[in-house]
């Protein structure tokens, strides 16, 4: 199930289900997005991308969906591995800059 | 490719002194980034440079500095430490490109304590 902890949300999922992280942005004008995992004590690191002319784009395990109207994301991973334990940010970029604005995160958690 | 090296990774500064953090790639990039990490939170943009020799203001610059001389390195300079920035401090860069041509890559950070 999804909580909510004292800073960052968390969702707990069974080893080999599938995971939904959600990400709401705010700026209307954002027409990229990116999706990265931090595990403890590293940077963030690149999972997946999709720009606003797609509903929906697939990696290896991964998937985007893009959905303008409410201005929501989601990453679903899929068999979700104690490997996948990490927070997980959506950064957003908005036409004409080149400044990446990070949401919040979730921290997920897979248990064995 | 030792691709984004920052230093120093610890520091333990007083209240008022000034230090520099170090950002250097080695992948050529144009675009280089500064975010700062406070516990248990997202990342909040501190300042940008598309270039030698340009720089922007993030979401939260104010306490910092930086300068963009070469293409490798982008140092933060913090001018009279204050507890409210203590933080890990995250450097990246991004390929030359357009906007939309994907990934930051991302330093190990450096966690900064102001006491």
């Amino acid at each position: 199930g999804e909580s909510v902890g004292l800073h960052l949300p968390t969702l707990s999922v069974q080893e080999g289900d599938n995971s939904i992280i959600n990400c709401a942005y705010s700026n209307s004008a954002s027409d990229y997005f990116i999706w990265y995992k931090q595990e403890s004590g590293k940077g963030p690191q690149f999972i997946i991308d999709i720009r606003s002319n797609m509903d929906k784009r697939q990696g290896q395990r991964v998937t985007v969906l893009l959905n303008k109207t409410v201005k929501h994301l989601s990453l679903q991973i899929a068999a979700t591995q104690p490997g996948d334990s990490a927070v997980y940010f959506c950064a957003e970029n908005a036409g004409g800059t080149y400044k990446y604005i990070f949401g919040t995160g979730t921290r997920l958690k897979v248990l064995a | 490719n030792a691709g984004v090296t920052q230093t120093p990774k610890f520091r333990i500064l007083k209240i008022g002194q000034s230090m520099t953090l170090q950002c250097t790639q080695d992948m050529n990039h144009n675009y280089m980034y500064w975010y700062r990490q406070d516990p248990g939170m997202g990342l909040k943009l501190i300042y940008y440079s598309v270039g030698a020799g340009i720089t922007d203001k993030g979401e939260v610059p104010n306490g910092y500095n930086v300068s963009r001389s070469t293409t490798e390195d982008f140092p933060l300079r913090l001018e009279l430490a204050a507890p409210s920035q203590t933080s890990v401090y995250f450097c990246a860069s991004k390929r030359t490109g357009g906007r939309s041509t994907g990934e930051l890559f991302f330093g190990e950070g450096s966690r900064l304590t102001v006491l």
